[in-house]
């Protein structure tokens, strides 16, 4: 069945780096946009931007521009995330979610189980 | 990019209707047609409920209808079951290859 299998939980220190990763299967994963979306304690959910595995191509939300890198590896289907100078207010579960038609920008119609990262000094 | 704009809770009793506003502009729902909404319960991923404003997935029961007009959109969940208890977000396409999400609507069985 198609599936997003996201990497354990992190723990970083105020300005580190994490990289989050998100494993496809059940479908050709070049064929849908992967978009990444968290969602910190107890808030609403916070769209990042997405990546287009067949491309490589990029688009990131303005307020994580120059701190978020989206990445991907085709020959094990697996997209990943960066984001660097991390923050306290960086702490939250971060999704990565499949775009719903082929090669278009539409909805998010599967998600990762969603993966902790807590920034704490 | 402003969050779209939800209620914060909303409520009904099991077997009535109860219907979450969307509101955006008319650069996001007001101008696509690609309003989504998503279920949340609590400790788990979010799950897609409604695409294309109108269009369930496969799976997703005929008690969930989505619908717009002009800047809000909205979802109604008919004969509510306790199963519906959860957080509701909308989401929208809001131009220049960029997406926004609702501030997300408590949805309680009483």
């Amino acid at each position: 069945q198609v599936q997003l299998v996201q990497s354990g939980a992190e723990v970083k220190k105020p300005g580190a780096s994490v990289k989050v990763s998100c494993k496809a299967s059940g479908y050709t994963f070049t064929a849908h946009y992967i978009h990444w979306v968290r969602q910190a304690p107890g808030q609403g959910l916070e769209w990042m931007g997405w990546i287009n595995p067949n491309s490589g191509g990029t688009n990131y939300a303005q307020k994580f521009q120059g701190r978020v890198t989206m990445s991907r590896d085709t020959s094990i289907s697996t997209a990943y995330m960066d984001l660097s100078r991390l923050r306290s207010d960086d702490t939250a579960v971060y999704y990565c979610a499949r775009d719903l038609r082929p090669y278009q920008l539409n909805s998010l119609d599967v998600w990762g189980q969603g993966t902790t990262v807590t920034v704490s000094s | 990019q402003s969050a779209l704009t939800q209620p914060p809770s909303a409520s009904g009793s099991p077997g009535q209707s109860v219907t979450i506003s969307c509101a955006g502009t008319s650069s996001d729902v007001g101008y696509y047609n690609y309003v989504s909404w998503y279920q949340q319960h609590p400790g788990k991923a979010p799950k897609l409920m409604i695409y294309e404003v109108t269009k369930r997935p496969s799976g997703v029961p005929d008690r969930f209808s989505g619908s717009k007009s002009g800047n809000t959109a909205s979802l109604t969940v008919s004969g509510l079951q306790a199963e519906d208890e959860a957080d509701y977000y909308c989401s929208s396409y809001a131009g220049s290859n960029n997406f926004v999400f609702g501030t997300g609507t408590k949805v309680t069985v009483l």
